[in-house]
């Protein structure tokens, strides 16, 4: 199967600062990408998602980047607040195929 | 509220004793899943169904049954011939389980061996 990694496992910030979360993938074909949130004894919660033909997308807080050259995908959270703290894990689809979830990244917000 | 609800929250299984699992949506939503999320891993799909009354293996589909008989309900349960149960499993439902449509999860079921 295909895999999607996750640079660092842990990320500790300062409520305020901003937040980045790297994603890599490994399928040159994706063109199908998703952030969820997943709090600690929940069900993952959709953020934001971002199609290939795209190389950035904002929401509120948040802005997902896709570098199809490096197979790199990130998420941006602005003024990382208390409320953020969570799993935050990408998940990619190859044209035609199921989703392939990373391991996830576990983010940290100091009060 | 739309969503997808899943029961009980926590489950115990003893040797060699079949357990159900419960989701229901209420989104209309033709497709469904249910996902295995162990710690460090990423979820791995289990089984997927995208009509009533037809359901298709996911990568580790072994020692785990579902029923589809209604569109708002998809059952899983784990067999005596899963010999490694405990983890968190996540059912989660799309509109029309076509490529690139987001995934909606419901909130977990645990489950753990006595």
């Amino acid at each position: 199967g295909e895999s999607v990694g996750l640079h660092l496992p842990t990320l500790s910030v300062q409520e305020g600062d901003n937040s980045i979360i790297n994603c890599a993938y490994s399928n040159s074909a994706s063109d199908y990408f998703i952030w969820y949130k997943q709090e600690s004894g929940k069900g993952p919660q959709f953020i934001i998602d971002i199609r290939s033909n795209m190389d950035k997308r904002q929401g509120q807080r948040v802005t997902v980047l896709l570098n199809k050259t490096v197979k790199h995908l990130s998420l941006q959270i602005a003024a990382t607040q208390p409320g953020d703290s969570a799993v935050y894990f990408c998940a990619e689809i190859p044209q035609g195929d199921q989703f392939y979830f990373g391991t996830g990244t576990s983010l940290t917000v100091i009060p | 509220d739309g969503g997808i609800t899943q029961s009980p929250k926590y489950l115990f299984r003893k040797e060699g004793q079949n357990v159900t699992l419960s989701c229901e949506q209420n989104l209309n939503h033709d497709a469904m899943y249910w996902y295995r999320q162990d710690p460090g891993q990423g979820l791995r799909l289990i089984y997927y169904s995208q009509i009533v009354n037809d359901f298709q293996k996911g990568d580790i589909a072994e020692g785990y049954s579902v029923s589809r008989e209604k569109k708002e309900s998809f059952p899983l349960t784990v067999t005596s011939a899963q010999k490694n149960p405990t983890a968190f499993y996540l059912c989660a439902s799309s509109l029309r389980g076509r490529v690139g449509e987001k995934l909606f999860f419901g909130s977990g079921t645990q489950l753990s061996v006595l």
